[in-house]
């Protein structure tokens, strides 16, 4: 099981987003992913392998952890990346989806 | 450039049946496994089956197993699910994604546009 907090994070253009993963138990050689979903939209990755960016993903985003404790940062806010985030382990199966942080402006 | 497209959603009775289809281009299809996710209306997503790039890797989520069946044809680059005995729960927008890498099944990158499957009387 994949817990995300908080469920919601209200924040300001500009501001810095800490979103935590947590796992029920540990995930197999940090295969763990992030994704971004906009309303009516398709899911993006952003982060993959726990530390490492999708192609064309912006440097302010990063991903950090292991074990059991994962983190998405958002550096600096733009106004486009306020949207709903999961976490997703793809280490052993079942593979796992977390039940999403929705970051909406403050 | 890598496209997934999705088909064969629909309205479909309890206890029915539907296979839903996932064409795929721009990559070399067997390399890469495939999965279904799926997201409830206003709900997160959730994790469906996947399988891997040869076809002989299938898993399941234990509210599926049993129900579902998973299969890809490399020769048409197609991912398909045929899904059976359909329950009102199953009622979701099914997206197909590939494993953003060869060597694993996740992350998933890209995703199709989905399909939407709604099981009702």
């Amino acid at each position: 099981v994949l817990t995300q907090s908080p469920g919601t994070l209200s924040l300001s253009p500009g501001e810095r987003a800490t979103l935590s993963c947590r796992a029920s138990q540990s995930v197999s050689s940090s295969s763990l992913a992030w994704y971004q979903q906009k309303p009516g939209l398709a899911p993006r990755l952003l982060v993959y392998d726990a530390s490492s960016r999708a192609t064309g993903i912006p440097d302010r985003f990063s991903g950090s952890g292991s074990g059991t404790d994962f983190t998405l940062t958002i550096s600096r806010l733009e106004p486009e990346d306020f949207a709903v985030y999961y976490c997703q382990q793809y280490g052993s199966s079942p593979l796992t989806f977390g039940g999403g942080t929705k970051v909406k402006i403050k | 450039e890598v496209q997934l497209l999705e088909s064969g959603g629909g309205l479909v009775q309890p206890g029915g049946s539907l296979r839903l289809s996932c064409t795929a281009s721009g990559f070399r299809f067997s390399d890469y496994a495939l999965t279904w996710v799926r997201q409830a209306p206003g709900k997160g997503l959730e994790w469906v089956s996947s399988i891997s790039g040869s076809g002989g890797g299938t898993y399941y989520a234990d509210s599926v197993k049993g129900r579902f069946t998973i299969s890809r044809d490399n020769s048409k680059n197609t991912l398909y699910v045929q899904m059976n005995s359909l329950r009102a729960e199953d009622t979701a927008l099914y997206y197909c994604a590939k494993a953003y890498t060869s060597r694993s099944f996740g992350g998933f990158d890209p995703w199709g546009q989905g399909t939407l499957v709604t099981v009702s009387s």
